[in-house]
């Protein structure tokens, strides 16, 4: 059974870097063409695509926010992390991270999400 | 980038109608498409990738089509559970979300 689960703060202050852990089972980011990847959603808006790293420490990066993001994995832990630097309330959204497990960037398999609130 | 844009944005529909959503790409990626459903507090779920290929355990009332810039996805028989909101995606060059269509009982 695949499962993955965000962590981290669900309150950060403006400038703040946000730092959240997605623990995942079931598979390995060790196995050829696995990757795991960030979305985010602000309330009522659409999906939208932060970066994803791969089995072989391949990074991808949205290119409107690549300077501010940061995506590492912990093979050993079965974690993967995202940092994202200088919080901005319109940063405020639900973060999920899921599975990319064809090797070519859709998910089959998603966490449950975290809200992040971003607020002074 | 590439940006994918849905339409209708909302769409209200019956039980037992037959639902198509648009979405299109504002240049060509192949078949790089995929479709999820959400609904409302809940994760997405992957529906169909490669444009047209069902994911398993997905039912059959679902499919899509298209390639290119123009892509369907079509819910043969609207059943209670498929009210939700549906997002495209394009794999082709990094990744992007279209605006999400939702689907509302008539």
């Amino acid at each position: 059974q695949i499962t993955l689960k965000e962590s981290g703060p669900t309150l950060v202050k403006p400038t703040q870097t946000l730092t959240l852990t997605c623990t995942f089972s079931g598979f390995s980011l060790s196995t050829s063409g696995v990757g795991v990847g960030w979305i985010r959603q602000p309330p009522g808006k659409a999906l939208e695509w932060l970066a994803l790293i791969y089995w072989d420490d391949d990074k991808r990066y949205s290119p409107s926010l690549k300077s501010r993001l940061t995506i590492t994995k912990d093979t050993s832990k079965n974690q993967v992390v995202l940092t994202m630097t200088n919080m901005d309330p319109v940063d405020t959204a639900t973060y999920y991270c899921a599975r990319d497990g064809y090797d070519v960037g859709f998910f089959d398999y998603w966490g449950q999400g975290t809200l992040v609130t971003v607020s002074s | 980038d590439i940006q994918l844009t849905q339409s209708p944005s909302f769409l209200s529909a019956s039980v037992g109608d037959r639902v198509t959503i648009t979405c299109r790409a504002s240049q060509g990626i192949s078949s790089y498409l995929a479709w999820y459903q959400q609904k409302p507090g809940k994760a997405p779920k992957l529906l169909i990738y490669a444009a047209s290929t069902l994911q398993s355990g997905v039912p059959s009332r679902f499919s899509g089509s298209g390639s290119g810039t123009e892509f369907t996805l079509t819910i043969s028989s609207l059943q209670p559970e498929d009210f939700a909101t549906y997002y495209c995606q394009q794999l082709n060059s990094y990744l992007t979300f279209g605006g999400g269509t939702k689907v509302e009982i008539k």
